[in-house]
């Protein structure tokens, strides 16, 4: 099983930066992945982490270090339209390879 | 473009009846999910499937059961509605699991409410 731990909610300011945390323990790690979801609509995938180290995709970033179970979402010049909740899912060796999501976190962008 | 269509947005149900949800994707997908989304509890697993006619349960599947007859379609279905199981219900589908990078590509979801 996995234990997958994100902040509920966060504010930030619009053109700031933020840096949104997961944590998860597994038994084996097999990849990570980070969606995006405004109110009312589906999840989008934004990233996708296996390997250890920093993958950058225009305003967001997504980081991993498979030591510590840790990876983070960085938003870098928010902008009003990142309002959104962001999913953290982890995948496992073994099994059915399907991730497992966090609860997520909501992020409130203000002027 | 990636399409993953839900067959209603909005459902209301009275509490008993048989509630079919369709899911159907044009991607040509292994992989097809059933999951609910409520408050607090974030994207749960209901059940999956990753072939025709194959299914998997998932961390939540009591109450519901689930039809995958062509590649393209994924039915799930609440045999006799709960009050419980209003919630807002989400499809999705993937390639071939395992396979690195799989993102699961979501359709816009069904919001039922059982009275």
């Amino acid at each position: 099983g996995q234990n997958i731990d994100q902040p509920t909610e966060m504010t930030a300011t619009e053109g700031a930066i933020v840096q949104i945390n997961c944590t998860y323990q597994t038994s084996g790690f097999n990849g990570l992945f980070w969606y995006q979801q405004h109110a009312g609509e589906a999840p989008t995938f934004l990233s996708y982490n296996v390997l250890d180290g920093l993958e950058e995709k225009g305003r967001f970033s997504s980081f991993l270090s498979r030591s510590k179970g840790y990876s983070y979402l960085l938003l870098k010049e928010l902008q009003m339209k990142d309002s959104a909740s962001y999913l953290c899912a982890v995948r496992e060796t073994g099994g059915s390879y399907i991730p497992t999501f966090g609860r997520g976190t909501s992020l409130i962008v203000h002027p | 473009d990636v399409k993953v269509t839900q067959s209603s947005r909005y459902l209301v149900k009275r509490t008993g009846e048989k509630v079919f949800l369709e899911c159907v994707q044009d991607m040509d997908h292994e992989n097809m999910f059933w999951y609910r989304q409520d408050p607090g509890l974030g994207l749960r697993l209901i059940y999956f499937s990753y072939d025709v006619k194959m299914k998997e349960k998932g961390d939540i599947p009591e109450g519901y059961s689930v039809s995958r007859e062509k590649k393209e379609r994924f039915s799930l279905i609440l045999e006799s509605a709960s009050t419980n199981q209003t919630s807002m219900y989400l499809c999705a589908s993937s390639r071939e699991q395992g396979a690195g990078g799989d993102e699961q590509y979501f359709g816009p979801g069904t919001r039922l409410t059982v009275t």
